[in-house]
């Protein structure tokens, strides 16, 4: 079955820092990958999307490229800000369109 | 554009009784999902339906768990006779059947079996 496979942290960061999440997945076919964040007391918000191998998702600053050669869709930004303090959940989707997820990544940035 | 939308937002509740949840769905989502979220993990898939079908169940969905989607727009979750491992956040998410438009997620129904 489909699995995604998400640095679990914590992870701590100051402000303007570098940001990378790690995650890998297994899955058969051809998922489309997703980050999802979720801020303190708030639902799941998309945060960006790939479709196909070698897409690259972003927004707000946050990127992730979809490697079909290393089962991979790793996070990154560049300069975090304290905003950005939420759970990160990597997720799949395969063919039967439900969502496969990881066990969130918590990332706290301090001023 | 008012979201996906859960009701209620909070639910105590005492071990043995019967719950009931209702996710409204962006109005034009044919597709509605439920998931579970516990603590300190990532959501699990319970079931989906298309318009007013009920396509797919999980294992994780037992006997006491039951969801409904008359006439494809909103969408009731009833667990009867509740259990302390029932608490969880139960988050609603819907989106178009398009293959590759994302599922909007409502703010949840966080359960707490007392």
């Amino acid at each position: 079955g489909n699995s995604v496979t998400q640095m679990e942290g914590p992870v701590t960061l100051s402000e303007e820092a570098f940001l990378t999440i790690n995650c890998t997945y297994t899955a058969t076919g051809y998922p489309s990958l997703f980050w999802y964040v979720q801020y303190p007391g708030e639902g799941l918000q998309l945060l960006l999307k790939a479709t196909k191998a070698d897409d690259k998702g972003s927004n707000k600053g946050f990127e992730a490229t979809y490697r079909k050669e290393t089962t991979s869709f790793h996070l990154e930004k560049g300069s975090v800000q304290v905003s950005d303090s939420a759970v990160y959940f990597c997720a799949l989707r395969g063919s039967n369109y439900k969502l496969t997820f990881g066990k969130g990544t918590l990332l706290t940035v301090n001023p | 554009d008012t979201g996906v939308s859960q009701d209620p937002r909070h639910k105590i509740t005492k071990r043995g009784q019967n719950v009931t949840f209702r996710c409204d769905p962006i109005s034009e989502h044919n597709r509605l999902y439920w998931y579970r979220q516990t603590l300190g993990q990532g959501p699990e898939f319970l079931t989906y339906f298309q318009n007013e079908a009920q396509l797919e169940k999980s294992r994780l969905l037992s006997d006491r768990f039951s969801a409904e989607r008359p006439k494809g727009s909103f969408s009731t979750l009833e667990i009867q006779r509740t259990e302390q491992g029932d608490s969880a956040m139960y988050l609603c998410a819907s989106s178009l059947e398009s293959t590759n438009t994302e599922a909007f997620f409502g703010q949840g129904t966080r359960l707490t079996v007392v």
